[in-house]
């Protein structure tokens, strides 16, 4: 069975610093792994995912995430906030078999003028 | 590429009553998805379709739910005998078929239901 863990459900940064979000994945095999965000009142909009090809993924707005599977990890970050990324950030996992996504409860981001 | 769009955004009706919820995936998407999501939570699976076929359905849907998909377009989800703890946000999201869950589920703008 997959599920991640998301450590963190509120974060706050200034706009201009460091974003790290944390995600820490739970798979028997190697997983498929996404970062979505979310509006308030809108569904989920792709940043970006890991499918077992680059270690590092590039998503869109700047964002970027590395597995790693000796941490089970999927972090993500930004290397400089902007006050548009204030919103909710949900790591998924998905396996190579199952069609199910699950996902984390979510890491709610403020960005501090 | 129009995107998923869900029918209608809110929905308030009184406990008791049946409602419906339309979602239209993107058209060339053969999977379909429902979630439901809570305040502070991740969305949660509810059932999946792959065309018309109803391949998958999580515990958490009580009978008194129910999924179609009856042409392999759009889907419909419907709630019968609605109960306060049925108030959520109810999510849709299509994808391409794919080697197992690699492909990106996109998502629409969710119908959210209000139990009085």
């Amino acid at each position: 069975a997959q599920s991640v863990t998301q450590l963190g459900s509120h974060v706050s940064v200034s706009e201009g610093a460091l974003v790290l979000l944390r995600c820490n994945y739970s798979s028997s095999v190697p997983p498929y792994l996404f970062w979505y965000v979310q509006y308030p009142n809108k569904g989920l909009q792709l940043l970006l995912k890991y499918t077992s090809a680059a270690t590092l993924v590039k998503g869109i707005n700047g964002f970027e995430a590395e597995f790693k599977k000796s941490e089970t990890s999927f972090h993500l970050t930004k290397p400089s906030a902007h006050m548009s990324d204030a919103a909710e950030y949900f790591c998924a996992v998905s396996g190579r078999i199952s069609n199910q996504f699950y996902f984390g409860t979510g890491t709610s981001l403020t960005v501090i003028p | 590429d129009t995107g998923v769009s869900q029918d209608p955004r809110h929905k308030i009706t009184k406990r008791g009553q049946n409602v419906t919820f339309r979602c239209d995936p993107i058209s060339e998407h053969n999977r379909l998805y429902w979630y439901r999501q809570t305040l502070g939570q991740g969305p949660e699976f509810l059932t999946y379709f792959q065309n018309e076929a109803q391949l998958e359905k999580s515990r958490l849907l009580s009978d008194r739910f129910s999924a179609e998909r009856p042409k392999g377009s759009f889907s419909t989800l419907e709630i019968q005998r609605t109960e306060q703890g049925d108030s959520a946000m109810y999510l849709c999201a299509s994808s391409s078929i794919g080697t197992g869950g690699h492909q990106p589920q996109h998502f629409g703008d969710g119908t959210r239901l209000s139990i009085l």
